[in-house]
């Protein structure tokens, strides 16, 4: 079982949908947990990042983390074209030596159509 | 600031051939990580640096691979011999202590071996 699964897509939404986007992992010692959003032909850039379980909202972006279920998502309000990316979860350990190394997901290719 | 800049952004190459690929982290950050993408395997963290010093090179595939980082501000990352399966797409990325979760991805160089 790879530690972290992320549905790969394509997902496919009209402009102003709610999107919702999810990972699971299977390593109970994960605490931190982020979400990238990587253009095409381009490197991932940090969308949002939270801590351990809970909610977090940023604009149209909200981050959920259930760690009972090691489940997280990521829901984007009222999308638009410009969302159109593909989204990378990532997550690491709180402390120790390895917590500078992030465990991808390998993304979800979302399209928002106008 | 310029962001991680990364040399060439492509390359084309012939099995057996020697591949360098270049990287300069943001200025002043203490730690620099090289990734792999591939669309089988997502993105992979091949080794990571802090303060030019390599941490865990536990993610490089084999002996032809090797990285440097001979001052702050450049590491390489060279391949040889290289083969077919080692085309990807291969990120730079680079962090400032303090802020584990904001590492900064440079635009990649896309790596074809022939």
């Amino acid at each position: 079982q790879k530690e972290v699964e992320q549905d790969p897509g394509p997902l496919s939404v009209p402009e102003g949908a709610i999107v919702s986007l999810n990972c699971t992992y299977s390593n109970s010692a994960f605490q931190y947990f982020m979400w990238y959003r990587q253009y095409s032909r381009k490197g991932p850039e940090l969308l949002m990042y939270t801590y351990s379980s809970g909610n977090k909202e940023d604009g149209r972006f909200t981050a959920q983390v259930d760690k009972s279920s090691k489940y997280i998502s990521l829901f984007i309000r009222d999308s638009q074209p410009s969302d159109s990316a593909t989204y990378l979860c990532a997550m690491t350990y709180l402390s120790g030596g390895s917590n500078y190394k992030l465990t991808f997901g390998k993304g979800t290719l979302l399209t928002v159509n106008p | 600031d310029a962001g991680v800049i990364q040399s060439p952004r492509h390359e084309v190459t012939e099995m057996g051939q020697e591949v360098t690929l270049r990287c300069k982290p943001i200025s002043g950050h203490d730690y620099l990580f090289w990734y792999r993408q591939t669309m089988m395997r997502g993105l992979e963290l091949l080794i990571y640096f802090n303060n030019n010093v390599p941490i865990d090179d536990s993610g490089m595939p084999e002996d032809r691979f090797s990285a440097k980082m001979p001052n702050a501000s450049f590491s390489t990352l060279k391949i040889q011999p290289s083969e077919p399966r080692d085309s990807a797409v291969y990120f730079c990325a680079s962090l400032g202590t303090g802020r584990q979760e904001t590492q900064y991805f440079g635009p990649g160089t896309r790596l074809l071996v022939l």
